[in-house]
């Protein structure tokens, strides 16, 4: 069965860094999305990406956060200056339509620690 | 007004039993109730999902009963199982926001040989 793969599966680095969380979403799929996972905490959703443009994002993503598909297969998220809290589990999912009943395929995820 | 509030937050439960889940929101603009399961180091993975025209709906042991006037949905897992354990997080989202989910906080659910 096809799969959202993400990498790296782990990434450290110092605030003050910028770092770029990549995704692959299935092939056929046509909307994207980035999820961010603290530990221990609910899953919340930032962005949402369509038509090589931002469709919605949420208060979390704000000026550090910007997303991007550079190519008709990777789909990726950067943070320009990364901060203590930005340390979580960011998920990338993606689904064939918008529709409300067309399923959410998630990645395993990328657990980026900042220190 | 966008929450959605889950409960309980870790459950225990002997296999063979049932596993209920509860979740409730606020927003009667949702109209789409997915629940999600998640394993360690994995991502969130569709289980089940109910819309609000039905009152439950059933795949295998897994059920969802709906309360659209209670603003609650529940999940039940039916002679659960050891490899069941997992965390549980139920969602909604609205119609015009496709794959925006709103998840509850989890339910983390270890179920007992």
């Amino acid at each position: 069965e096809p799969e959202v793969t993400q990498t790296p599966s782990h990434q450290v680095t110092q605030m003050g860094q910028e770092v770029i969380l990549r995704c692959v979403p299935i092939s056929n799929h046509l909307y994207f999305y980035w999820y961010r996972q603290i530990l221990g905490q609910k899953v919340e959703f930032l962005v949402s990406f369509y038509n090589n443009e931002i469709s919605e994002k949420s208060e979390i993503f704000d000026d550090q956060f910007s997303v991007e598909r550079p190519d008709g297969s990777n789909f990726t998220l950067k943070i320009r200056s990364t901060k203590l809290e930005d340390s979580a589990m960011y998920f990338c999912a993606s689904t064939k339509r918008g529709q409300i009943n067309s399923p959410l395929h998630f990645g395993n995820g990328t657990r980026l620690t900042v220190t | 007004q966008q929450q959605v509030k889950q409960s309980p937050q870790s459950l225990i439960v002997q296999k063979g039993g049932i596993s209920i889940i509860n979740c409730a929101y606020e927003n009667t603009a949702f109209d789409y109730f997915p629940w999600y399961q998640q394993f360690p180091g994995k991502g969130p993975a569709l289980l089940i999902a109910i819309r609000p025209d039905v009152s439950e709906k059933k795949e295998g042991r897994f059920t969802i009963s709906f309360n659209k006037s209670a603003k609650q949905f529940s999940l039940h897992i039916m002679d659960s199982q050891p490899g069941d354990s997992a965390t549980y997080f139920c969602a909604a989202s609205m119609n015009n926001q496709g794959g925006k989910l709103i998840f509850g906080q989890g339910t983390e659910l270890s179920v007992k040989p």
